[in-house]
């Protein structure tokens, strides 16, 4: 399958400061990019869902002020928790998909995740 | 709206034997379904779906899934568990009319025992 890589996979943070999570497709052009929260012993929470060259979609909830997305290209997509909190400590994984047909029959793929501390 | 159930939070079983990890789903229009395996503080990674065609799907790792429209099942399943099937399972379902969002299911745990 397909690679998608996250960075980085363990951060520790102090309350306060803003973290970046990157999200690269490794071989293959990611046209569609997913934000996922989750708790532990819980389901993915999508947080966003980002298309190259334009502005993500937030899930209803989702301060969009808080957790800057950018896909600035086919093969990126990035992450900012701002002035981050220890709430806001949690496993956040990415998944990127191509285009495929029939539209939405692709798999997507995931990012190892990145597991955020904040003290 | 769509929804994913996996009503069983652990599956336990034995070496050897067979596994199944249900998951029911609920979209307006065809579904497209998937499932995901999830080890310890890792991604998920991508085991079969179900698109079209053959209601049964053959995907990693020796798993197969079957669909059943009548029932809007699509059970995962195994003939003969191994000690390092033990994970975290996430069926996951997109509309075909709503091709945005992939939904995700709650999880089952499996725990095969040696």
């Amino acid at each position: 399958g397909a690679v998608v890589s996250q960075h980085p996979s363990r951060v520790i943070c102090k309350s306060g400061t803003s973290v970046k999570i990157e999200c690269r497709s490794l071989d293959f052009q990611a046209t569609t990019m997913f934000w996922y929260r989750q708790f532990p012993k819980q389901s993915l929470m999508l947080m966003a869902t980002s298309n190259e060259g334009s502005k993500a979609t937030y899930e209803q909830g989702v301060e969009k002020d808080k957790f800057l997305i950018n896909h600035a290209s086919l093969t990126l997509s990035t992450l900012t928790v701002t002035s981050a909190h220890p709430e806001d400590s949690s496993f956040y994984i990415c998944s990127a998909q191509g285009q495929a047909y029939p539209i939405g029959a692709t798999e997507a793929f995931f990012g190892q995740g990145t597991r955020l501390t904040v003290v | 709206a769509q929804s994913v159930a996996q009503p069983e939070d652990q599956v336990n079983v034995a070496e050897g034997n067979p596994l199944t990890v249900k998951c029911t789903y609920s979209v307006s229009g065809n579904p497209y379904l998937f499932w995901y395996v999830q080890y310890p503080n890792r991604g998920l990674q991508f085991l079969l779906k179900y698109i079209t065609g053959d209601n049964l799907v053959k995907g990693s790792y020796g798993f197969e899934a079957e669909f059943n429209k009548s029932q809007t099942s699509f059970h995962l399943k195994k003939p003969s568990a191994l000690v390092s099937d033990s994970a975290l399972y996430f069926c996951a379902v997109r509309d075909a009319y709503n091709t945005d969002k992939l939904i995700f299911g709650t999880g089952t745990r499996l725990q095969v025992f040696p």
